[in-house]
Formats: structure tokens, C-alpha cells, sequence
């Protein structure tokens, strides 16, 4: 088990741009979820997915942005006509169900210039 | 709705010192809560966590007791090193998703 993990890395990006994050969870993990970190700032959850069930989206997340996550394995966030304020930090974490413990992963670094 | 209040920082500390980072919620039901620490370049770890009113959570030293009539959950750490130094979040959460404080930095030195 490799752990919850996510590409790219780093990504920069001119304003207006798309890009596209992918998040690949713990393999036998039936729940994932998407967070945004800001600097200074303690993870904000965005959405999750139970399998390929997208159950629940914050209002943090605006009509530029799409998550999905295809036959319930790995998940992807887009994110549509980039903007400034969409700098951040992008967390994916996933967990087994119920009250476990969720595990989180590297991050994808997001700065939009 | 849930949320949760933590000491601001930056916290600095010499080696073998007492660490608190004090840490208060607002939720509806019985939340669990939890500290994740986030060490320089690595990602957010679960750090321990507790499910009900006076359970107390513990692991690599630290610990937090699950108090429900302050709506508290502060970290405690007797005797900290300066592998130590990261950043830690309190967190709450009440069925899947998470809540976190903004997170306090912890700087240990030698």
C-alpha cells in the first residue's frame, strides 16, 4: 500500500488556463475526498465521493470546477478558465467508510499567474 | 454549523519543554476530534483522535482529552524535541467530512 497519492505536484498556470489534478486513494478506500489549503489556513473540504457517487459539494465549489471519479477508483479535479484566487494547496485524502480515519496526500501545488 | 477555534502561533519552544496548543469546537450531535500534524513537506497526518465525551487520545507522546462541558480538545506534550516542529490542526468531524482549525506552527529548537 503506497498510500493516498497525487499528480502533479506542483502545477503553474496562466490565468484563463484549465488544469486537471489526479488523485489515486488507498486501493480498498470506497470513500474520497477533495480539500483546498490556503496559506495560513487549515484544509477546506470541497467534495466527496462514496465510490463513484459524488454525494456532497461545498459551496466552495463554483460552476469552473468538476470532480469526478469513474468507476470509483482513481478521482480528477478541474478546474475551468483559472483564476488568481484559485491559488492554493489541493488535498486529496480517502478512507475505508464510516468514522475511520481519513488519509491524506502529498498535495497538488496550484499557483496561477 | 461546525467549527473549530485553535491558538494562534507561530509557538516556539526550547527542547524538553511542555507544549499546549489549545483547541475549541462548535458542533451539532457528537462530533469525533481529531489533531493532524503536518511535517515540512510532508502531508497532513492523523495525529490521534478521540470519538466520545472524556476519552482521551494519544500517540508519540502527545495527548488530547475529549472534553464535552468546554467543548475542548487541547494537544498536550510533556517533553518536546525538535523533531517536533511542524504544523498542527485540530479537527472535527461528525460523519465523513472534516472541519479543520487554521493550525498552529511549532518550532522547536536544540
Amino acid at each position: 500500500d503506497t498510500g493516498v497519492s497525487q499528480n502533479p505536484r506542483h502545477k503553474i498556470t496562466k490565468r484563463g488556463q484549465n488544469v486537471t489534478f489526479r488523485c489515486d486513494p488507498i486501493s480498498e478506500h470506497n470513500r474520497l475526498y477533495w480539500y483546498r489549503q490556503t496559506l495560513g489556513q487549515g484544509p477546506e473540504f470541497l467534495t466527496y465521493f462514496q465510490n463513484e457517487a459524488q454525494l456532497e459539494k461545498s459551496r466552495l465549489l463554483s460552476d469552473r470546477f468538476s470532480a469526478e471519479r469513474p468507476k470509483g477508483s482513481f478521482s480528477t479535479l478541474e478546474i475551468q478558465r483559472t483564476e488568481q484566487g484559485d491559488s492554493a494547496m489541493y488535498l486529496c485524502a480517502s478512507s475505508a467508510g464510516g468514522r475511520t480515519e481519513a488519509f491524506f496526500g502529498q498535495g497538488t501545488r496550484l499557483t496561477v499567474v | 454549523g461546525n467549527s473549530v477555534t485553535q491558538m494562534e502561533g507561530p509557538v516556539t519552544l526550547s527542547e524538553e519543554a511542555f507544549l499546549t496548543i489549545n483547541c475549541t469546537y462548535t458542533a451539532t450531535g457528537y462530533p469525533s476530534l481529531f489533531w493532524y500534524v503536518q511535517y515540512p513537506g510532508e502531508g497532513l497526518q492523523l495525529l490521534l483522535k478521540a470519538t466520545k465525551a472524556d476519552d482521551k487520545g494519544s500517540n508519540k507522546g502527545f495527548e488530547a482529552t475529549y472534553r464535552k462541558e468546554t467543548t475542548s480538545f487541547h494537544l498536550e506534550k510533556g517533553s518536546v524535541q525538535v523533531s517536533d516542529s511542524a504544523v498542527y490542526f485540530c479537527a472535527l468531524s461528525n460523519d465523513y467530512k472534516l472541519s479543520f482549525g487554521a493550525g498552529t506552527t511549532v518550532t522547536v529548537r536544540a
